[in-house]
């Protein structure tokens, strides 16, 4: 069955350019998660989407990070203005109604130079 | 603030011996633990997890233990095999098996030598 699906695999962009990371979770699933992994680092919450309820964004790491998901599937993760420091992984998973286990997809491997 | 942390980097351990990855949390008002393992260029896979009544959960050759008093928890891989060589994520959340989002350790490598 298809799983997560996250698209480009593989980003690189120049500092200052703005880019765009999609996801396409598991159908049926209402809860979708962002996370990142820098070099060496842990999985960093980024925002999290549950049906129609205000999204968590508390693990937005600047203003310059914005999600969206439109029509309660697919969704997009916009990072504008690119810095060196926005080099990483960027992981999106989806799940039941918001109950664990998160289901990941393989990821969006971002690098500003 | 590192509210779930895995100390050990890197663990290497012989084909047919048991690995245990450790992890400790910070948070008392985590209640639900989740192991996850990490392939290069892939996203982590969920493994076993345990709740907060429990102090033990076993599946196959993985086995969680949790030590609440001590905010401990640990995996055990018996026998380990070399394809279980990988990243291992623990995690944790304050929601119960209904969560808004885990909270993760910074990973421990696990190389399985024949």
């Amino acid at each position: 069955g298809a799983g997560v699906s996250q698209s480009p695999s593989n980003k690189v962009t120049e500092k200052g350019k703005d880019v765009e990371l999609r996801c396409d979770p598991i159908s049926g699933h209402t809860a979708l998660y962002w996370y990142r992994q820098s070099l060496g680092q842990g999985l960093e919450f980024l925002i999290y989407f549950q049906g129609n309820s205000a999204p968590d964004k508390s693990g937005l790491p600047s203003d310059r990070f914005s999600a969206e998901r439109t029509g309660g599937s697919v969704s997009t993760l916009t990072i504008q203005r690119t810095q060196q420091e926005d080099s990483a992984v960027y992981l999106c998973a989806s799940s039941l109604e918001g109950g664990a286990p998160l289901h990941f997809g393989n990821g969006t491997r971002l690098t500003v130079t | 603030d590192q509210q779930v942390k895995q100390n050990s980097p890197s663990l290497s351990v012989q084909e047919g011996r048991i690995s245990i990855l450790n992890c400790d949390y910070t948070n008392s008002m985590f209640d639900y633990f989740l192991w996850y393992k990490k392939y290069p260029a892939e996203g982590p896979t969920f493994l076993i997890s345990i709740s907060s009544i429990k102090d033990k959960n076993e599946d196959g050759r993985f086995t969680v233990f949790l030590n609440k008093s001590a905010k401990h928890l640990s995996l055990h891989i018996v026998p380990s095999q070399p394809g279980d060589s990988a990243v291992y994520f623990c995690a944790a959340t304050p929601g119960g098996y209904n969560t808004d989002k885990l909270i993760f350790g910074t990973g421990t490598r696990l190389q399985v030598f024949p």
